[in-house]
């Protein structure tokens, strides 16, 4: 059983240009969650999807990102017209609920660099 | 509101001696806890958690935490630290009113083995 998978695994864009970060939940996982982690700073909480659905995304900017879990298909993190700001480390995770007793099973992350 | 504190962010141990990585939460509510390990260009893992129950945890590799409402406390220990613990180790809170993305992260601390 292949675990979460997140593609790119690096990153490099230009301020101005667009970042589409994918993440593949485990098989029989519907509940993805996407982090931001920062240097030196621990994970931060961007957005929970359920699939075709935005359950809580009171970690987001509210401008230029954007997140969706479609019915077929990977996860997307979308940023446009990056700054250097958004430099970071993007993790999703994947868990079959959104109960505490369930783990939630980390991707190794999209390391995106805003030149 | 939730927040986590992890006293040190460097702490350096030799090989044999006792793992000692401190944590404290702050919340509102019951709180559920967590500590992840993150090695190199890797995502976060689950070492343990606390929920419910026996306020003595333990997890995978060795690594046991004691909750301890009285001090706001959720410490990670080893007795032995080994050459592949060598990692960062990230302490995550999240109350019983929210679900288990919503977990606020603590800004990790970096474990360095001496031989």
């Amino acid at each position: 059983n292949a675990g979460v998978m997140q593609n790119p695994r690096h990153l490099v864009r230009r301020r101005g240009q667009e970042a589409r970060l994918r993440c593949s939940p485990m098989k029989g996982h519907s509940h993805v969650y996407w982090y931001r982690q920062l240097p030196e700073e621990g994970l931060k909480f961007m957005v929970y999807l359920q699939k075709e659905n935005i359950i809580d995304e009171s970690g987001m900017p509210k401008e230029r990102f954007s997140a969706e879990f479609p019915k077929e298909g990977p996860s997307i993190l979308r940023i446009q017209q990056v700054v250097r700001g958004d430099s970071a480390a993007y993790f999703c995770a994947s868990s079959t609920s959104n109960l505490h007793q369930e783990t939630q099973y980390f991707g190794p992350g999209t390391r995106l660099l805003v030149l | 509101a939730q927040s986590v504190t992890q006293l040190g962010s460097h702490v350096s141990v030799s090989e044999g001696a006792l793992v000692l990585l401190r944590c404290n939460y702050s919340s509102s509510v019951p709180p559920y806890l967590f500590w992840y390990v993150q090695y190199p260009n890797q995502g976060l893992q689950l070492l343990l958690k606390y929920t419910t129950g026996a306020t003595l945890v333990k997890g995978i590799n060795g690594f046991e935490a004691e909750f301890k409402k009285s001090e706001t406390s959720f410490h990670l220990t080893k007795p032995s630290a080994h050459m592949s613990d060598a990692a960062e180790y990230f302490c995550a809170v999240s109350d019983q009113g929210t679900n288990a993305g919503k977990s606020t992260f603590g800004d990790g601390t970096t474990l360095t083995v001496k031989p």
